[in-house]
């Protein structure tokens, strides 16, 4: 199976900061990775697939970028509301994996 | 508007079973494949099984193998996952989720989860 590994595993930062998440796959699985925001009690909510294309609906200042074997989200202006946990996906080679979540915290 | 309801959180005792549903409105269920996804608590989110409501296809984790069944019922546009021998380390929220263009994409629109608690 394709191990997704997520750092930092915890980020603390303030509103209007740049944030940036990085996910490394254990191979190479092209652009076939998705970003999901999850806040608590709630499902998960899709921001990002194919690597970059952001979904409809999600703001501009989320992007992701990389393609391989690592990845990154960026949120390029921290808003209050971007509290929550964020995990990567790959769906390239099944089963598919999940990163293990990168908890962000509003300071 | 497109989605994923499911039914309501379950308490079962060890070795018991349990039969989630997932009904989808706004679209056709046999249009996109269907996930079924656990989340124990305060953990990540762990996949478990896929169907293709079409042709019925599936596939399961290894870690589900032998005690899950996902299904479909296109007449009510519903999905299912049976849970077999449940023990207490599956007491978890188990959410459903529809593949983004058919099958193998990332996952548009999830359920509201169901909440399992497995406790004698």
């Amino acid at each position: 199976d394709i191990q997704m590994t997520q750092s930092p595993s915890t980020l603390s930062a303030s509103v209007g900061d740049r944030v940036t998440i990085t996910c490394r796959a254990s191979q190479t699985i092209g652009s076939w990775l998705a970003w999901y925001q999850q806040k608590p009690g709630k499902a998960p909510k899709l921001l990002i697939h194919k690597a970059s294309v952001l979904e409809s609906g999600v703001p501009s200042r989320f992007s992701g970028s990389g393609s391989g074997t690592e990845f990154t989200l960026t949120i390029s202006s921290l808003q209050p509301d971007d509290f929550g946990t964020y995990y990567c996906q790959q769906y390239h080679t099944p089963p598919i994996t999940f990163g293990q979540g990168t908890r962000l915290e509003i300071k | 508007q497109v989605q994923l309801v499911q039914s309501g959180g379950e308490m079962r005792e060890p070795g018991a079973s349990l039969k989630v549903s997932c009904k989808a409105s706004g679209y056709t269920l046999t249009d996109y494949t269907i996930i079924w996804v656990r989340q124990a608590p305060g953990q990540g989110l762990e996949w478990m099984a896929w169907i293709n409501p079409y042709n019925g296809n599936t596939d399961y984790a290894r870690n589900f193998q032998g005690r899950v069944t996902v299904t479909t019922d296109t007449s009510s546009n519903t999905a299912y996952m049976e849970f077999r021998s449940l023990r207490y380390d599956d007491t978890a929220v188990y959410y459903c989720a529809k593949d983004r263009l058919g099958a193998s994409d990332a996952f548009d629109i999830w359920g509201q989860g169901t909440m399992v608690t497995v406790s004698s």
